[in-house]
Parts: structure tokens; sequence; C-alpha cells
């Protein structure tokens, strides 16, 4: 089974500081992605990567950067959260190939800015 | 970019069959229709993906008509712990084209 681990369920943070999420996943997998979830809302995007080094944003990245040093790790950073950035964030993965839009999905991270 | 809409709930008892459209006007040719599933404080998770006509796994049918601008994703005979959030994803990975919009979801409640 395909493991898509996020290193936190749940952060509080004070509006200023700079927030890394992680995300790794474990079936190498090339592309990776970041979405946000606010009630009302759904899934929205904010960044994916399809290899190591490269990303694209999404539809909601301001305020938001990434990095993918390694091709199973990919991190979401808040430079400076502030309290609109509380929200789910999920983390996601799939494969290149004829299965490359099924993504896999982490528990979640449960972020709250004070 | 392909926006998609969905019913934001739907009410069904154990043992029906349910059908839950998506519709996605602006369809572009390389995308392909994912559906997913979302428990409370878990990540979505993959059911099933089509690109036109019909597919059909052990869990669930997917329809496509021709003109590929909706999806219904038919769930037969559910049980209670198909109480969940549906989310439709239309989109594609395919280089020059990597736009990947979900739905809003739809809340499915089943009851006894």
């Amino acid at each position: 089974d395909v493991k898509v681990t996020q290193s936190s369920r749940y952060l509080v943070k004070r509006t200023g500081e700079k927030v890394f999420l992680e995300c790794v996943q474990d079936m190498d997998h090339e592309n990776m992605f970041w979405y946000r979830q606010d009630p009302g809302l759904g899934l929205r995007l904010i960044y994916f990567s399809y290899d190591v080094k490269m990303k694209e944003k999404g539809d909601i990245p301001e305020g938001y950067s990434v990095s993918r040093e390694k091709k199973e790790r990919f991190s979401l950073i808040l430079e400076s959260a502030s309290t609109n950035q509380t929200s789910m964030y999920l983390c996601a993965s799939s494969e290149s190939g004829y299965t490359k839009n099924i993504q896999y999905f982490g528990a979640g991270t449960r972020l709250s800015v004070l | 970019l392909a926006k998609t809409t969905q019913p934001i709930s739907m009410d069904s008892y154990e043992g029906q069959e349910v059908n839950i459209t998506c519709s996605h006007n602006n369809i572009a040719t390389n995308d392909y229709i994912t559906w997913y599933q979302q428990f409370p404080s878990q990540g979505p998770r993959f059911i099933i993906q089509g690109y036109k006509t019909k597919v059909t796994n052990e869990v669930a049918s997917l329809f496509i008509p021709a003109d590929r601008k909706s999806s219904t994703l038919s769930l037969p005979r559910v049980s209670l712990s198909d109480t969940a959030v549906y989310y439709c994803l239309v989109g594609s990975m395919d280089t020059g084209r990597r736009a990947l919009t979900f739905g809003s979801g739809t809340r499915l409640q089943v009851q006894p």
C-alpha cells in the first residue's frame, strides 16, 4: 500500500512565525501535491511538484512556498504565518504513467495560527 | 480550468443505490475524471477513475456521457459505512496541462 505521511496531525503557531509542513511518500512517486481544505470550499491546490527541485503553482500559491530536495519528501513553507492560513493541509502523491492522475493522500495537518 | 459542480448533500438508506453527479462543462481533451471518498479526520481516498463511457470496479461504477461534460458516480447498495464526503476531480498531469480541480464535495448521509 502507498503510504503518505505528514509529520504532524495538529500544529499551533503564532502570527508571523515561519512554519514547515513536511510530507513523505514511500512509493517512489514522481508527483507530489499540497492542498488546503476549508469548510465549504473543498480542496484547493497550493503547489505541486513533478520531479525533484521542480514545482508549479496551483490555484492559491500566495503566502506559501515549497521545497522538494529529495524525491520522497515535499515540504510546504509558510514564510510568515497569518490567521487566514488556519486550515487543514493535505499532502498527496501520484506516479507517472497511466495511473498518474490517481492521487494518494496523507491524513492531513490541522494548522491553527493564533 | 475545468470547474466542477456537485450537489452539496444527499441522503439515502441502507441497501439503496446512490448516484452522485458532477458537472464539468469545460473539461479538456486530456482530462480524466476521478472520484474520491473522504471520512472525517482523514485524507481523501481514491474510488474510481474514468475518461469516457462506463467504468466499474469492486466498489462503484462511473458513467461518463459522450460529451464528457458530466459524470455520475454510482454506489450500489450503500451501507452506513458509506457515509462520507465524495469529491470529483477533473484534470490531468500530462505535460502542458496540469490543472487539477476538485469539486466542493457531496456529503452523503446513509440512514439505517
